[in-house]
């Protein structure tokens, strides 16, 4: 059974560096691409952007260029999402999905909170 | 960047109705475009890709079609499971991979 299970909720400060990940399971990890979605409170879906964890290129939307980096751990079968500097604006549920085209499989999202 | 489009808004049927939702691109892509259903306090799910393959496990009273810039997502019956809030999304030639702003199926 492919499943992506993504690392628990996080309350951070602004200014605070995160890294939140998501663990495939039940399929050749190396072998799809995963993207991160991003949704605002009430809000739609956004795509960040996708990384090969096979080789770990990556693709990122211009909109998120530069605001997070994707990495990914093929020995762990794990892929993260990360900030160096969080802002209150980063608060959102953000999704993790199998391949690089559309998602097939879904994480069951992580919920990052950033407040002073 | 393609824009997608979503309309209605808000779609307001009830249950045995039939639901027709639609998403208009920025410019064409062919047919690489995926539907999604979203509940409240889930993940979404993969309904449709490739603008009209049903993804494993989706009920045939959905259906999706279209190509190049205008596609539609149909629901022949609706179930009172349907009633959530629907995205497409477009995987064209190549990224930003972008999703319309969603369609809220309500009951009526």
């Amino acid at each position: 059974e492919v499943q992506l299970v993504q690392s628990g909720a996080e309350i951070k400060k602004p200014g605070e560096s995160l890294r939140i990940s998501c663990k495939g399971s039940g399929y050749s990890f190396t072998s799809y691409w995963i993207a991160w979605v991003r949704q605002m409170p009430g809000k739609g879906l956004e795509w960040m952007g996708i990384i090969f964890p096979g080789d770990s290129d990556t693709k990122y939307s211009p909109s998120f260029q530069g605001q997070v980096t994707f990495s990914a751990d093929k020995s762990i079968r794990t892929a993260y999402l990360q900030w160096s500097s969080l802002k209150a604006s980063d608060t959102a549920m953000y999704y993790c999905a199998r391949r690089g085209d559309y998602g097939d499989y879904w994480g069951q999202g992580t919920l990052v909170t950033v407040s002073s | 960047e393609i824009v997608l489009t979503q309309s209605p808004g808000t779609l307001s049927l009830s249950p045995g109705e039939r639901a027709t939702l639609s998403c208009r691109a920025s410019q064409s892509f062919s047919s690489n475009l995926a539907w999604y259903q979203q509940k409240p306090g889930q993940a979404p799910r993969l309904l449709i890709y490739g603008a009209s393959s049903r993804a494993t496990g989706i009920p045939d009273r959905f259906s999706g079609s279209g190509s190049g810039t205008d596609f539609t997502l149909t629901i022949s019956r609706l179930e009172p499971e349907d009633f959530a809030v629907y995205y497409c999304q477009q995987y064209g030639s190549s990224p930003p991979y972008t999703f319309g702003q969603g369609t809220k199926l309500e009951i009526k």
